[in-house]
């Protein structure tokens, strides 16, 4: 029963590129949570997905993040044009609906570093 | 705004227990008490939850006040590898975490 499933564990982007971030959830989990966790620095909401649809995107900076959850295959977090304060890590979580005061399981992680 | 007060670190012996507070003094009736710690270089790991009563799993026990204005989260016997920065959430119906600072424990050996 494989938990949830982030890749690449490690990325390097040079600024101006762009960051494209994954996140398979545990089996039968169709909602999924990404969060920030900047250096030194507790860990930030960003956005909350369903299968096609965005429930609440109010963590997620205004411009260059995008998020997508399709109805096949993983959610992908996507950074345009990266620059240095877009180096951290990206945790995402996932849960069935409804059941998230049960507890989130949450992925090891990508770590971004912009250079 | 997390709504949750920790302290920032706490220090404790191997093999010993050790009770992390949190005061959650706005708590509403609804919102669960939720515990997650993050071990260096790791993705957070869901710990316990709780509502009213006290409960208990492997990891760890949770004792909550009985206005639910505070909880503990007590771990019977520190080891090596509990080392971790422990957060203490409020669950409400909104389903999204709201991370706090969080409380670092440092267990010496």
């Amino acid at each position: 029963n494989a938990g949830v499933m982030q890749n690449p564990r490690h990325l390097v982007r040079r600024r101006g590129q762009e960051a494209r971030l994954r996140c398979s959830p545990m089996k039968g989990h169709s909602h999924v949570y990404w969060y920030r966790q900047l250096p030194e620095e507790g860990l930030k909401f960003m956005v909350y997905l369903q299968k096609e649809n965005i429930i609440d995107e109010s963590g997620m900076p205004k411009e260059r993040f995008s998020a997508e959850f399709p109805k096949e295959g993983p959610s992908i977090l996507r950074i345009q044009q990266v620059v240095r304060g877009d180096s951290a890590a990206y945790f995402c979580a996932s849960s069935v609906p409804g059941q998230g005061i049960y507890g989130y399981t949450f992925g090891s992680g990508t770590r971004l570093t912009v250079v | 705004d997390a709504k949750t007060t920790q302290p920032n670190s706490m220090e404790s012996n191997e093999e010993e227990p050790v009770h992390l507070p949190c005061n959650h003094s706005t708590i509403s009736g609804t919102d669960y008490i939720h515990w997650y710690r993050q071990l260096p270089s790791q993705g957070p790991e869901y710990v316990i939850h709780g509502l009213t009563s006290n409960v208990n799993n492997r990891m760890a026990s949770l004792a909550i006040a009985e206005d639910r204005k505070s909880s503990t989260l007590i771990l019977h016997r520190a080891t090596l590898r509990d080392a971790a920065v422990y957060y203490c959430i409020r669950v409400g119906g909104s389903e999204k975490l709201v991370f706090g600072k969080g409380t670092k424990l440092t267990v010496n050996p």
